[in-house]
């Protein structure tokens, strides 16, 4: 069964950087984009960002545009998400999610159990 | 495209119907609407997409309507397990938009 796991949260001071990762197993990874979603405490959820299967394209929220970076490794199964320049308002649960598009429309079909970053000093 | 969700919060009692909106501030394809359930400490979980398609394993209770501006997704009849957060989504010129969500609870 699709199974994502995210791990590499923490507490981590502003201004400093972290690096998110999410192993996939019981799809073939490589040919399915991928996507970060946050959701700040007792907030809703924001989208992050995205990468394509063959990782030709990137898209960020402005919110992060500049200091966060999506990246894979379709040989080890692993999406990255490399946060630097880290801020208060980016503490949240970070989901990595699965994308789906085919003929009857368009989601985020698996996501994983999320991990918390927290960004205080 | 911004999404508005409505009522901010929804109390009913199991058995009932349950009728949440999503509007966009301007037309959409139904194709790129989802609708996703969130329970407290738990990750969304997908339970219509392209407005109206059911996702794999989820009670035929659950049904999604609408086009343009204006999207339902409707809870025939309420079981307990289905008081959650409920969150519309799109997928368009502005990537990728949530709405601030419904809570559905128990009354």
């Amino acid at each position: 069964q699709v199974q994502l796991v995210e791990s590499g949260g923490g507490v981590v001071q502003p201004g400093r950087s972290l690096r998110l990762s999410c192993a996939a197993s019981g799809f073939t990874f490589s040919s399915y984009a991928m996507h970060w979603v946050r959701q700040a405490p007792g907030k809703g959820l924001e989208w992050v960002a995205i990468i394509w299967s063959d990782e030709s394209h990137e898209y960020y929220a402005d919110s992060v545009k500049g200091r966060f970076t999506i990246s894979r490794d379709n040989w080890r199964n692993t999406l990255y998400l490399q946060m630097n320049s880290l801020r208060g308002e980016d503490t949240a649960v970070y989901y990595c999610a699965r994308d789906m598009w085919d003929s009857r429309g368009y989601r985020f079909d698996y996501w994983g159990q999320g991990t918390l970053v927290t960004v205080s000093s | 495209i911004v999404l508005t969700q409505s009522p901010g919060t929804l109390s009913l009692s199991p058995g009932e119907r349950a009728t949440l909106s999503c509007r966009a501030s301007q037309s959409v394809s139904s194709s790129y609407l989802a609708w996703y359930q969130q329970k407290p400490g738990q990750a969304p979980r997908l339970l219509i997409y392209g407005a109206s398609s059911r996702a794999t394993g989820i009670p035929d209770r659950f049904s999604g309507s609408g086009s343009g501006t204006d999207f339902t997704l409707t809870i025939s009849r309420l079981e307990p397990e289905d008081f959650a957060v409920y969150y519309c989504q799109y997928y368009g010129t502005s990537l990728f938009t949530f709405g601030q969500g419904t809570n559905l609870e128990i009354k």
